[in-house]
């Protein structure tokens, strides 16, 4: 199993739609989880950290965290063109040294 | 929010000479870089882990003395390809922790390309 597994998509969403991404980890003493937008041939860049249960909005983004399920998603509310871009979990990993442990990542398309 | 700068943006080089990447913390301490090598299409690998003061710690299967780290101040860590080769041609890219959280901000990345 790996330690943190993502849908790779691509996930298509017309201009407007709520876009959800999920993400499963595997060491449960993961504490510290982290949303990335990688742009082509470009950089991450930090969405947003989420380190309790729950929800967690910034704008039109939301984390969320479910510990006992293993889980955590972004909700991208009324997407647009250009939130098109790959989108990476990153779970901070005691198992693994406390390095963040990154998924492969997720496609999003969001069609005009 | 925290900035990372890297440098150059973008290198090329014949085989066999060495090529040294620039990463800095420019609006915040970090005790902590990493870097990172990125292949087209691929997830982001973890290299090493570099402390300032102290020597890099590298993952499995990243070679200590092709990958040189150095980590002299808490604002500036550089890796050097040494006798770079057209498979060390790649998107590296350095990130780093701000001290008081586990969160890792990005630099922009550096696209290498060895002849």
């Amino acid at each position: 199993q790996k330690e943190v597994e993502q849908n790779s998509g691509p996930l298509s969403v017309p201009e407007g739609a709520i876009a959800s991404l999920n993400c499963t980890y595997s060491d449960r003493g993961s504490q510290s989880f982290f949303w990335y937008r990688q742009y082509s041939g470009k950089s991450p860049e930090l969405i947003m950290s989420i380190y309790s249960n729950g929800d967690k909005e910034d704008g039109r983004f939301t984390a969320q965290l479910n510990k006992a399920s293993q889980y955590v998603s972004l909700l991208i509310r009324d997407s647009q063109p250009s939130d098109s871009a790959t989108y990476l979990c990153a779970v901070n990993s005691p198992e693994y040294g406390n390095k963040l442990v990154f998924g492969a990542g997720t496609i999003l398309r969001v069609k005009s | 929010g925290a900035v990372v700068s890297q440098h150059p943006s973008r290198v090329i080089c014949k085989s066999g000479t060495s090529v040294k990447i620039e990463c800095r913390s420019l609006d915040f301490q970090a005790t902590t870089m990493f870097w990172y090598r990125q292949f087209p299409k691929k997830s982001l690998m973890l290299m090493a882990t570099s402390n300032e003061g102290s020597k890099a710690t590298y993952e499995q299967g990243v070679e200590k003395d092709k990958f040189l780290i150095n980590h002299a101040s808490l604002t500036l860590s550089t890796l050097t390809v040494t006798s770079a080769h057209p498979e060390d041609s790649s998107f590296y890219i350095c990130s780093a922790a701000d001290g008081g959280t586990d969160t890792q901000y990005f630099g922009p990345g550096t696209r290498l390309t060895v002849l």
